[in-house]
């Protein structure tokens, strides 16, 4: 079945990096965008990076910006996020999404979520 | 940046109840509205996107209306396994926004 396996969270300390991965299963990775969305404690959900189906381009949450990375590996069916010198406020559930778009190929929408990988930020 | 703000931000209500969750963007996002249930430790799932679409294999008690700038949710009969937090999120522009979410308790 359609899935989304994310892995690489833990805690690490402020200023330190990580690298999340999310595995998918059931669907052409290739041909699809991939979202990372987060979710820190007690708060709503925060849209971080977007990736197109080829890599080609990639865009970012100001928040993050310059501080996280988003990569694929379409020979791997993996998306990845590489989060540089973290912050308390980065402390979180990330989650991948499969990005989806309605018949008309206008509205888009994230219609696989992973269950998340939580990222803990502290000293 | 577009800002999403939904109300209330947490509601009771009992099973068979009729509940409605407004969402409204800072700016017009004509039908780029999608809506999400979230429960702790489980992956979110669509229910509604271009505002009034039902996702496939969603119950057809849930409904969504709105265009612009204002938009609502509705569950029409509320079931015990539809307590859960529930958001909505413009995908008009990135950076996409999301609401800060609309808790449905028992």
């Amino acid at each position: 079945q359609v899935q989304l396996v994310e892995s690489g969270g833990g805690v690490v300390q402020p200023g330190g990096s990580l690298r999340l991965s999310c595995a998918a299963s059931g669907f052409s990775f290739s041909s699809y965008g991939m979202h990372w969305v987060r979710q820190a404690p007690g708060k709503g959900l925060e849209w971080v990076a977007f990736i197109r189906y080829d890599g080609s381009n990639k865009y970012y949450a100001d928040s993050v910006k310059g501080r996280f990375t988003i990569s694929r590996d379409n020979s791997k069916n993996t998306l990845y996020l590489q989060i540089n010198s973290l912050r308390a406020e980065d402390t979180a559930v990330f989650h991948c999404a499969k990005d989806n778009v309605d018949s008309s190929g206008y509205y888009y929408y994230m219609d696989v979520w992973g269950k998340g990988t939580m990222v803990t930020v502290s000293s | 940046d577009i800002q999403m703000t939904q109300s209330p931000s947490s509601l009771s209500a009992s099973v068979g109840d009729r509940v409605t969750i407004t969402c409204r963007a800072s700016q017009s996002i004509s039908s780029y509205l999608n809506w999400y249930q979230h429960k702790p430790g489980k992956a979110p799932k669509v229910l509604i996107y271009a505002a009034s679409s039902l996702q496939s294999g969603v119950p057809s008690r849930f409904s969504g209306s709105g265009s612009g700038t204002d938009f609502t949710l509705t569950i029409s009969s509320l079931q015990p396994e539809d307590f859960a937090t529930y958001c909505c999120q413009q995908s008009y522009s990135i950076p996409y926004t999301f609401g800060q979410g609309t808790k449905l308790e028992i």
